[in-house]
């Protein structure tokens, strides 16, 4: 039973470019998170997606950044026009259901450069 | 909102030794989950131990158990027979359960994390 998978592991992206980042939650998981990490910080909420709905988008930025979790396929976190502020390690999780505690990914670090 | 505050940004233990890292917390909810979560330099975040609020008793996993005073709203990581493998950043999360109060009853708040290394 494969654990949650993100990919790609690294992501170096130029300004203004675009990045998509892949989560696949585990088998018989339909909640999806994701979480910013900053350097030196801990992890800040994003957005939480239940198969083909955003449920709660509010740590969100308002602009540039999207999510989706489609039917069939992985969740995706998108970033358009990218600045060097993105730069971070962005986790994906995955649980059964909405009651305490849920299964990491190992990240994606983006690097703008 | 909920703010988890974890005092200690680094700490250093000798192997084999025990020691404890601090975390409080500040919220208005009754129920939640209170977690030590651990990230290697892999980046992987571990879950290590997991609290419910409406229980007195302390969890405890393996080498790992947690003094939770609800009360003062403090969760502190007991790590006995520190191993090499603990070298890591520990960080202590709130979630509200889903009979907490409305939205957000399923977002982790985390502290910034301490840094822990275990001295050979």
């Amino acid at each position: 039973n494969a654990g949650v998978m993100q990919n790609p592991r690294h992501l170096v992206r130029r300004r203004g470019q675009e990045a998509r980042l892949r989560c696949s939650p585990m088998k018989g998981h339909s909640h999806v998170y994701w979480y910013r990490q900053l350097p030196e910080e801990g992890l800040k909420f994003m957005v939480y997606l239940q198969k083909e709905n955003i449920i709660d988008e509010s740590g969100m930025p308002k602009e540039r950044f999207s999510a989706e979790f489609p039917k069939e396929g992985p969740s995706i976190l998108r970033i358009q026009q990218v600045v060097r502020g993105d730069s971070a390690a962005y986790f994906c999780a995955s649980s059964p259901n909405r009651a305490g505690g849920y299964t990491f990914g190992s990240g994606t670090r983006l690097t703008v450069v | 909102a909920q703010t988890v505050t974890q005092s200690q940004p680094e700490m250093s233990v000798q192997e084999a030794e025990t020691v404890t890292l601090s975390c409080t917390y500040d919220t208005s909810e009754s129920n939640y989950y209170l977690f030590w979560y651990k990230q290697p330099p892999s980046r992987q975040m571990i879950l290590v131990i997991r609290q419910e609020a409406y229980k007195q008793q302390n969890a405890t996993e393996n080498r790992f158990s947690v003094n939770f005073q609800k009360a003062a709203k403090s969760f502190s990581l007991k790590i006995s027979d520190s191993q090499l493998g603990d070298t890591a950043m520990y960080f202590c999360a709130f979630m509200k359960t889903a009979r907490g109060s409305g939205a957000g009853s399923y977002q982790l708040t985390f502290g910034k994390g301490t840094k822990l290394s275990v001295i050979p």
